[in-house]
Order: structure tokens, then sequence, then C-alpha cells
């Protein structure tokens, strides 16, 4: 069961680059997240996906875009990397959390450094 | 706004201890809160979630408790073992939004 999967698991960009962070999982849920964990800051939202067709900010959206490319994946873009957005990013998916048992899958995370 | 605290930051134990880690919340109308375990360099595993409406769950050693009214859940562990040393966290669910709010994490240690 391959669960959330995202891609790249390590990446080392300069700033000014550009770079997209794929997510795709395969439980057909209607909800899908981006966080960021940083030391000391426990884990953000940046941007989630409550279905198909629809995206909102999360705590720390600026620096940020995405996109829901169809039910399954779920990309993050910087557009202009910066040092202050080195961190481990995580995607996650679930069905909505207000239903009674829904809970959150994780992927395994995706190591940026800007540099 | 959502705010979780927990607390402590990270603890050390000998192994054959029984602890708990603490957690706490500012906004009592929750929908669930739930328990995850991080192991270094991986994602989240869910280990309990408890509903608004329940006042705990229990997982094998783990026992997660939920008191609403006072924003404060406590995550049990009997008999600890090395390895369940990972970071624990606690993240909420709360009414109105679609998603969750994190703790900072209890880092565990568990030595033999």
């Amino acid at each position: 069961n391959a669960g959330v999967t995202q891609t790249p698991k390590f990446q080392v960009l300069k700033t000014g680059q550009s770079m997209t962070l794929q997510c795709a999982q395969d439980m057909n849920h209607n909800s899908m997240y981006w966080y960021r964990q940083d030391p000391g800051m426990g884990l953000r939202l940046i941007y989630y996906s409550a279905s198909e067709g629809t995206t909102d900010k999360g705590e720390v959206p600026n620096g940020y875009n995405v996109s829901r490319l169809n039910k399954r994946e779920f990309s993050l873009r910087l557009e202009s990397a910066a040092p202050s957005q080195t961190s481990v990013y995580f995607c996650a998916s679930s069905e909505p959390l207000y239903r009674v048992g829904n809970t959150i899958y994780f992927g395994e995370g995706s190591w940026l450094t800007v540099v | 706004k959502q705010e979780v605290t927990q607390i402590p930051a990270a603890l050390s134990v000998p192994e054959g201890e029984n602890l708990v880690l603490n957690c706490s919340f500012t906004d009592s109308a929750i929908y669930n809160l739930q328990w995850f375990r991080q192991d270094p360099g991986k994602g989240l595993t869910s280990l309990l979630l408890i509903q608004s409406s329940q006042r705990e769950q229990t997982s094998g050693r783990l026992n997660a408790s939920l008191d609403k009214s006072s924003g404060r859940s406590t995550l049990y562990i009997a008999a600890s073992q090395p390895g369940d040393s990972a970071t624990y966290l606690c993240a909420v669910s709360t009414s109105g939004y679609s998603t969750l709010t994190f703790g900072k994490g209890t880092m565990l240690l568990v030595s033999p």
C-alpha cells in the first residue's frame, strides 16, 4: 500500500530558483494538505484542498502556490526559493476531519534546503 | 485561533517506567484530538483518535484521555520500551475548520 507518496525526498536549491513538490495519494481521499515542519515550530499548515477543485490558505502560505491537479494529486510550488523556506515538507490526505473516525495520513516528507 | 501546547518538550526515562505526556488546547470547540508518533526522518503515524464526545481511547500500552471542557489531553504509556523512543505530537481538529492544529511535540527517549 503506497498511501501518500511525495517526491523528491531531498532537494537543494539556490536562492531564487523555483521547484515543485509532488504529492499523490491512493486512498481516494477528498482532502489533501501541505505542512512544513521546522525545529521548535512544530507542523504548520501551508495550504490545503478540502476537495478536488478547491484550495485554501493555511497558516503560512506566503511564498508558495498549490495546484490540486485531480483527486489524487496535490502539488506545492516555490516560485522563488528563499533560505527561510528551508524545511521539511509533509503532504497529507484524509476524508473530512469533522466526521467521526476520520484520521489523516502523512507522506514520508521532503527535505528542502535553500542556499 | 486554536493553540496547542505540549509539555514536556523532551523526556528521558529508563525502560519499564510508566509515563504521561501532556497536551493542552485553547479552544474547546473541537471535533477530535489525535496523538501521533514521529520517528526521526519519517512522517507521522496516527496512534489514537479521540472524538470530542469520548473521554479516552486505548491501544495496547497506550491510553489517551480527553477533558474537552478544560482543554487537556494526556497520553499514558505503560511499561515503556526503547522502541517507544520517538517524538509524540498532539493535534486537534477545531469546529469550523477542515484542518489540524499541531503542538510542537514531546521528544521521548527510553533508555535500556
